[in-house]
């Protein structure tokens, strides 16, 4: 059964750029989350997707924004980046329903904002 | 405001001994408290969680106790072995509407065993 996959795994952006990254969820999983971790914050939420309706959302600016596709897939997006946005962005997966054990973690895109 | 805390940044232990992460919440509307383990470049992955209505759950060598009154969890490593060594996350969730369960993570303890 193939995990979470997240692409790309390594990222180096400019200031005011944008980026988009995407996460293919464990195939049967209904719902995706992301998560922003840095050294001084550990891990942060930053939304939830589930059949492609986002249903929950952190505490995050409106630069951060995200979708799900039919099959799953999902996408989260940048604008403006801002040297501060450097970061893991990690994906995870669940069934959706009764996820209560968890996630299931994808290794995360390294993005580097310059 | 920090709802999900560990106030440990780092642990060292010998290896075959006790390791002993904690892990406390300020939310009393936490029902579900989960271990998650995180080696570098990779994503965190599951290790233990328990229930508000327990207040201790064990798998193997790693077990979870909760004091409710306190507002505290700890994960028991029992005996330690060079291969916990990682980040430790601690997280909480609470339902937060149309079914979803966010959580809410603490910023981690390095645990490293020494062998």
């Amino acid at each position: 059964k193939a995990g979470v996959t997240q692409t790309p795994r390594y990222l180096i952006k400019t200031r005011g750029q944008q980026v988009t990254l995407s996460c293919s969820p464990i195939s049967g999983h209904r719902s995706v989350s992301w998560y922003q971790q840095t050294p001084g914050q550990g891990l942060q939420f930053l939304f939830e997707y589930f059949s492609e309706t986002q249903r929950n959302k952190g505490n995050f600016p409106g630069r951060f924004s995200g979708r799900q596709f039919s099959n799953s897939r999902s996408e989260m997006n940048v604008s403006t980046l801002e040297l501060g946005d450097s970061a893991l962005y990690l994906c995870a997966s669940s069934p959706g329903d009764r996820g209560r054990r968890g996630y299931t973690f994808g290794s995360g895109t390294r993005l580097t904002v310059v | 405001d920090q709802q999900v805390k560990q106030n440990s940044p780092s642990l060292s232990v010998q290896e075959g001994r006790i390791s002993i992460l904690n892990c406390d919440y300020t939310n009393s509307m936490f029902d579900y408290f989960l271990w998650y383990k995180k080696y570098p470049a990779e994503g965190p992955t599951f290790l233990i969680s328990i229930s508000s209505i327990k207040d201790k759950n064990e798998d193997g060598r790693f077990t979870v106790f909760l004091n409710k009154s306190a507002k505290h969890l700890s994960l028991h490593i029992v005996p330690s072995q060079p291969g916990d060594s990682a980040v430790y996350f601690c997280a909480a969730s609470a339902r937060s509407g149309a079914g979803s369960y966010q959580l809410t993570f603490g910023k981690g303890t390095k645990l490293s065993v020494i062998p």
